[in-house]
């Protein structure tokens, strides 16, 4: 079964630190991996979309970094600021089968205190 | 401004009294799709639309209904809710569906509570 598992399921760090967020799945055939930041209440907003030959990609202060063999993905996060603070998902598209859709983790809840 | 636009934002209504959410995108997106999000269980999909006349099931659609007369266009109908779908419901085009390394954008999102 297509499964996309995310940890920690929240984190609290302190303003201006660096933090590191985890994604494994179980997606095949994999076509790409998206991670998306969602403001509470509002509709997520995509940060990267990478696909199978590439391993990192960077967006200001977000790097992802994706592992085709392992099945893992990371989304570091540079000198955080209050802002960032939301749920960050990840969501994988698979080729393929009879449903257009993609796999969303359960995301990950990011609280950046002062 | 390229977005895809939601009505209502929120909204109450009561057990068995049909109602409709809309939602609108402008970038001439050939795939939409609705999911809901409920909390510890993400984002899941209800229906969605590979174009045109082209509509079919996601994860979740039992007491949904869709339609799509045109490309811009993408309604979900609840035709008796119930209490159980209420929860906070997003509507998203992309340029092409899965597989495809296009972003999908997300509307703002429709807090529905079914009472």
């Amino acid at each position: 079964k297509n499964q996309v598992e995310q940890s920690p399921q929240s984190l609290i760090i302190l303003e201006g630190k660096n933090c590191t967020l985890q994604c494994n799945y179980t997606v095949s055939p994999f076509s790409n991996l998206r991670w998306y930041k969602q403001d509470t209440g509002r509709g997520p907003v995509s940060l990267t979309i990478m696909t199978f030959s590439e391993n990192t990609k960077s967006n200001g202060r977000y790097t992802a970094t994706l592992d085709a063999d392992t099945k893992q993905s990371s989304l570091h996060i540079t000198a955080s600021q209050l802002s960032d603070s939301a749920s960050y998902i990840c969501v994988v598209s698979a080729y393929g089968g009879s449903q257009g859709n993609l796999i969303f983790g359960k995301g990950t809840k990011l609280s950046v205190k002062p | 401004e390229a977005q895809v636009t939601q009505n209502p934002r929120y909204l109450i209504t009561v057990t068995g009294k049909k109602l409709t959410v809309t939602c609108s995108q402008n970038m001439n997106h050939e795939y939409m799709s609705w999911y809901r999000q409920d909390p510890g269980l993400g984002l899941r999909q209800i229906y969605y639309s590979m174009n045109v006349e082209v509509t079919d099931k996601g994860d979740v659609p039992e007491g949904y209904k869709v339609s799509r007369k045109e490309k811009r266009n993408f309604p979900l109908i609840l035709e008796s809710p119930s209490p159980n779908q209420t929860s906070l419901y997003f509507c998203a085009s992309s340029l092409a569906g899965w597989g495809a390394n296009y972003g999908y954008t997300f509307g703002s999102g429709t807090r529905l509570t079914v009472v």
